[in-house]
């Protein structure tokens, strides 16, 4: 069955360091993959889209690569800030023409001041 | 653009009791989605819509959960003969839609917590 895994402990960090999270999945082949951010009672936020055939992509302080060989996607965020402390979670996408998404269970990530 | 909205925002109901809830998507998106998500778990996907056609529905979605979008804007979610499994948050998203092969960014809304007394 597909599965997605996501560091299913939290990570904390120094702020400005950088933090990596990561994405693994199996029996999957996603046509892209997402990344949201998911506040504590509130609804996820579209961060990063990645496309099968894209290795990386960025976007101010976010960086996402994607590695369909090893169906491994890694979230990194550059000089963490206490604000960036969330729930971050990993959706994939299609593969057969549609749009089922399938999200991980999100890891949760501390930035200590 | 106001965002995707839920209501209502809790629901509190026995176990038994029928319960509906409803999405209003972002008002040019023709594509919505529904997902439930229990603590500590990311959202799992029950359903989308394109415009008013249901086009996928997860096999864990029993015979209780139906959903509709009648006219291709707002939509319902409505569980029958409510169990306390079903406590969760449920979440809907919308999207611009495209064709086969586009990509497809999803705008939540703040979902509606259920609890199943």
């Amino acid at each position: 069955s597909q599965k997605i895994e996501q560091n299913s402990e939290a990570l904390n960090i120094q702020e400005g360091k950088t933090a990596t999270l990561t994405c693994n999945y199996t029996n999957y082949s996603p046509a892209y993959l997402q990344w949201y951010r998911q506040d504590p009672g509130r609804g996820p936020v579209f961060l990063l889209l990645i496309r099968e055939n894209e290795k990386e992509k960025r976007k101010e302080r976010l960086k996402v690569t994607f590695d369909t060989t090893l169906k491994q996607s890694l979230f990194h965020i550059t000089a963490s800030q206490p604000a960036d402390s969330a729930t971050y979670l990993c959706a994939l996408v299609g593969g057969t023409g549609g749009f089922k998404t399938i999200f991980g269970a999100g890891t949760r990530l501390f930035v200590k001041a | 653009d106001t965002g995707v909205s839920q209501d209502p925002r809790h629901k509190i109901t026995k176990r038994g009791q029928n319960v509906t809830f409803r999405c209003d998507p972002i008002s040019e998106h023709n594509r919505l989605y529904w997902y439930r998500q229990t603590l500590g778990q990311g959202p799992e996907f029950l359903t989308y819509f394109q415009n008013e056609a249901q086009l996928e529905k997860s096999r864990l979605l029993s015979d209780r959960f139906s959903a509709e979008r009648p006219k291709g804007s707002f939509s319902t979610l409505e569980i029958q003969r409510t169990e306390q499994g079903d406590s969760a948050m449920y979440l809907c998203a919308s999207s611009r839609g495209g064709a086969s092969g586009s990509t497809d960014t999803q705008y939540f809304g703040p979902g509606t917590r259920l609890t199943v007394l």
